[in-house]
């Protein structure tokens, strides 16, 4: 499998609880991104990495989420003391590089999260 | 940062038919995609557009960009049931900003 990797697939959790979802992407994909989908809606931008550059994290909607990037590969997003708002798919997606003309993005197929 | 506003939010359609969703966006652009997502997928890219491209194809795919109408479609031909998805532009600036989708149902 070469695709962008998720996981967990699902996650159920009480509210107050930090969740770690972690993302593999594409072998060689310099560029990854962080999304969030709640029901019937689009894509919200949270983060974005690039190589060795600080991040655009002018996504994250509060300082319960942060994510990092260890060796510009996996990724891990963590929402601490998670609210029932919180609930929706997280995708990650990945690109070779960011020009200034964007690459195709390549989708996992996300982290279903439930915040009961 | 814009956002693409997609029309309709909905189509349903029947087999063979034809399906036309359209995006409509406010300031200039980059380049303009087009993304599938399959109901608990994640979303994979159709077609890319550059700003100084008005047409491309893709197998059924057809994609049109009217830059002086800040608007692009995407036509898919003789519909399948297998194309049942939301689609999303998206407008690429500093960004890549998703519309809210359409979401189409072709029916058997």
């Amino acid at each position: 499998g070469a695709g962008v990797s998720q996981s967990p697939s699902n996650k159920v959790t009480e509210k107050g609880k930090d969740v770690e979802l972690r993302c593999d992407p594409i072998s060689g994909h310099t560029a990854l991104y962080w999304y969030r989908q709640s029901l019937g809606q689009g894509l919200e931008f949270l983060i974005y990495f690039q190589g060795n550059s600080a991040p655009d994290k002018s996504g994250l909607p509060s300082d319960r989420f942060s994510a990092e990037r260890t060796g510009g590969s996996v990724s891990t997003l963590t929402i601490q003391r998670t609210q029932q708002e919180d609930s929706a798919v997280y995708l990650c997606a990945s690109s070779p590089r960011r020009g200034k003309g964007h690459q195709p993005q390549h989708f996992g197929d996300g982290t279903r999260l439930s915040i009961l | 940062s814009q956002q693409g506003e997609e029309d309709p939010q909905a189509l349903s359609i029947q087999e063979g038919e034809n399906a036309t969703m359209n995006c409509s966006y406010k300031t200039s652009i980059n380049n303009l995609q087009w993304y599938r997502q399959n109901s608990g997928r994640g979303l994979v890219h159709l077609i890319l557009i550059r700003s100084n491209e008005r047409e491309k194809h893709s197998g059924r795919l057809r994609v049109t960009l009217d830059t002086s109408k800040k608007s692009s479609s995407l036509l898919i031909t003789a519909s399948r049931a297998a194309d049942t998805a939301s689609y999303f532009c998206a407008l690429s600036e500093e960004k890549l900003v998703f519309g809210k989708g359409t979401k189409l149902t072709v029916n058997p």
